[in-house]
């Protein structure tokens, strides 16, 4: 089993849906969980950070975490052509320095 | 957020050349720097963790003669591809956690694209 699992898509919505993403994890040291968003052939853009588990909103964005399910959604209403992207899960136990774990992207297409 | 520069964006090299690529944290100071490689419609691929004033520590799999890691300072980071070849040629981006807290966010660069004729 992989450490992070994410679903590879390509997922195509109509403009103004709201899309769900998902990641699973099986390793309960993680605490930081995030989500990035990266534009074809640009860096990831940090999108949302969350610590332990909860909500958390930022303007059509919306991300969870369970941690009792090892489970992290990122929702995005009123979707945009602008949000075409591929979105990546990332998560990190607790020390400086340690590795982030990254689910392999997925694809999002919003279509006018 | 914390902003990465990566430099070139973009570079073109004969096969056998060297091409050098530099991260910097501009806003931040960064203990350690990671470099990714990615393959189109692929993941991120760590290829190695850069920590400043000692050496990289490498994934397994990547030869670290023919990418050399350097983290001369706080804000600073350089990949150094060495005798470039045709299958070398991939994005390369550059990371960084900022020293400040407990380094739990993490912030890109914009990545380099890298093509070896």
């Amino acid at each position: 089993q992989k450490e992070v699992e994410q679903d590879p898509g390509p997922l195509s919505v109509p403009e103004g849906a709201i899309v769900s993403l998902n990641c699973t994890y099986s390793n309960s040291a993680f605490q930081y969980f995030m989500w990035y968003r990266q534009y074809s052939r640009k860096g990831p853009e940090l999108l949302m950070y969350t610590y332990s588990s909860g909500n958390k909103e930022d303007g059509r964005f919306t991300a969870q975490v369970d941690k009792s399910s090892k489970y992290i959604s990122l929702f995005i209403r009123d979707s945009q052509p602008s949000d075409s992207a591929t979105y990546l899960c990332a998560m990190k136990a607790g020390n400086y320095g340690q590795n982030f774990v990254f689910g392999p992207g997925t694809r999002l297409s919003v279509l006018p | 957020g914390a902003v990465v520069s990566q430099h070139p964006s973009w570079v073109i090299c004969k096969s056998g050349t060297s091409v050098k690529i530099e991260c910097r944290s501009l806003d931040f100071q960064a203990t350690t720097m990671f470099w990714y490689r990615q393959f189109p419609k692929q993941s991120l691929m760590l290829m190695a963790t850069s920590n400043e004033g000692s050496k990289a520590t490498y994934e397994q799999g990547v030869e670290k003669d023919k990418f050399l890691i350097n983290h001369a300072s706080l804000t600073l980071s350089t990949l150094t591809v060495t005798s470039a070849h045709p299958e070398d040629s991939s994005f390369y981006i550059c990371s960084a956690p900022p020293r400040q807290g407990r380094g739990e966010k993490l912030f890109f660069g914009s990545g380099t694209q890298l093509s070896v004729l």
